[in-house]
């Protein structure tokens, strides 16, 4: 049974505007969230991470949001540019270095 | 980035064969993982260790067995393939076994299990 879902397998935004993509959880044990990036043919390399002890974690243009009550995080890319075009995964540990991954997302910016 | 390469890249084999793939990497990283991705579930963890001949199994490890007889050397044999375990397999190192200790993938192994 997955723990962590991405209900939205994919997602097409204009270059310039904002991506938002989404995750949610069902295991209250998750306290420690990361998002993943994926090109073709290449393997998953780390973007952002949240701790269960904040509620906002901001890397540039990344921002994640996490709404413990809720069991949700968000992903927020401003602006999109058409680098960012890839698979995202979503990610959570509880309390050690085994992650539950998401099915992923595959965002496609549009020039 | 952590310098992991994988081999092969890419195979094809047929049912009931063993195969094995290799994780090699330059980094001197404790924790090693075998990961599979397949549609509709993301990546999986299927073994992993935490030091030279130690290893444990992950959420989908039947049918799989890992050895790691030095630090940089992870490998992962597939005893008789089967179709189910068609996939693309990841192998990941970190230097510590901690959740906000990053964890560095190499290019993956496509397989193909006729």
């Amino acid at each position: 049974d997955q723990q962590v879902k991405q209900n939205s397998p994919s997602l097409s935004v204009q270059e310039g505007r904002i991506s938002i993509l989404n995750c949610d959880y069902t295991n209250s044990m998750f306290d420690y969230f990361l998002w993943y990036k994926k090109y073709p043919a290449e393997g998953p390399t780390f973007l952002i991470s949240i701790s269960s002890i904040k509620d906002k974690n901001e890397d540039g243009r990344f921002t994640v949001f996490l709404n413990k009550s809720a069991k949700h995080l968000s992903l927020h890319i401003v602006p999109s540019q058409p680098g960012d075009s890839a698979v995202y995964f979503c990610a959570a540990s509880a309390n050690d270095y085994k992650l539950s991954f998401g099915a992923g997302t595959t965002v496609t910016v549009r020039a | 980035d952590a310098g992991i390469t994988q081999s092969p890249r890419h195979k094809v084999t047929e049912t009931g064969t063993p195969v094995t793939l290799r994780c090699h990497q330059t980094e001197n990283h404790r924790y090693m993982y075998w990961y599979r991705q397949d549609p509709g579930h993301g990546l999986r963890l299927i073994h992993y260790s935490y030091g030279v001949k130690d290893t444990d199994k992950g959420e989908v490890s039947d049918g799989y067995s890992v050895s790691r007889s030095k630090t940089e050397d992870f490998l992962l044999t597939l005893e008789s393939a089967t179709s189910s375990q068609t996939s693309v397999y990841f192998c990941a190192t970190s230097p510590r076994a901690l959740a906000s200790e990053t964890q560095y993938f190499g290019p993956g192994t496509r397989l193909l299990v006729l």
